[in-house]
């Protein structure tokens, strides 16, 4: 069983630029959510992927937009940064059974806005 | 008010000890309460969750939920170095799409 991948594992970026990151969901997962987590913060829902069609979105401006793939994974897609978009972004990926609760967690990409 | 509100510590323990994190949250609608451990420089993982009141133990770890109190507890037993990391809460209602988390509490167990 393969877990949760992310890539890149870091960037940096100037104000201004768009970034694109991507997550690999794990075998059988079709859900897949994106996390803000800012150091020393608990990670903040972003928005939640469901069978290609985004189904929940947390206080994010447009300018965060996704896409889920027919594979299931997917890809956070951030315009115009801001020095406060700098933050570790992660993904989670899980099922739409009754344990919808129990998310796994990629490692993370490192994104720093100069 | 933040939804959930979490001691982010650090809180700092000699090995052995007994540790007790906590949360407290203001939304009634919660009723899957999770605890995720979070090592420097990774992912959250998921180590237990309970779904509406009551206690689960799960080897030295054991989690409460009061939903009368809107609080819920980990309790680790016997704690070790290797425990040392970031705890977080998180709660979600029933068919609810996100999750929402503490801000984490920094556990340092030394040996």
């Amino acid at each position: 069983e393969t877990g949760v991948t992310q890539s890149p594992t870091h960037l940096i970026k100037t104000r201004g630029q768009q970034v694109t990151l991507r997550c690999s969901s794990q075998s059988g997962h079709n859900t897949v959510s994106w996390y803000q987590q800012a150091l020393g913060q608990g990670p903040q829902f972003i928005f939640q992927y469901y069978r290609e069609e985004e189904n929940g979105r947390g206080n994010f401006p447009p300018r965060f937009s996704g896409l889920q793939f027919p594979n299931y994974s997917s890809e956070l897609n951030v315009n115009a940064l801001e020095l406060d978009d700098s933050a570790l972004y992660l993904c989670a990926s899980s099922t739409d059974s009754g344990r919808a609760y129990e998310q796994f967690f990629g490692p993370g990409t490192r994104l720093t806005v100069l | 008010q933040k939804e959930v509100e979490q001691d982010p510590g650090p809180l700092s323990v000699p090995e052995g000890a007994i540790v007790s994190l906590n949360c407290t949250y203001s939304n009634s609608a919660f009723q899957y309460f999770m605890w995720y451990r979070q090592y420097s420089r990774k992912g959250p993982e998921l180590l237990m969750y309970t779904y509406s009141s009551g206690n689960k133990e799960d080897g030295r770890f054991t989690a409460q939920v009061d939903k009368s109190s809107k609080y819920i507890s980990l309790f680790i037993r016997d704690s070790q170095p290797s425990d040392s990391a970031t705890y977080l809460c998180a709660m979600r209602a029933t068919g609810g799409f996100k999750t929402i988390f503490g801000a984490g509490t920094r556990l340092f167990v030394k040996a």
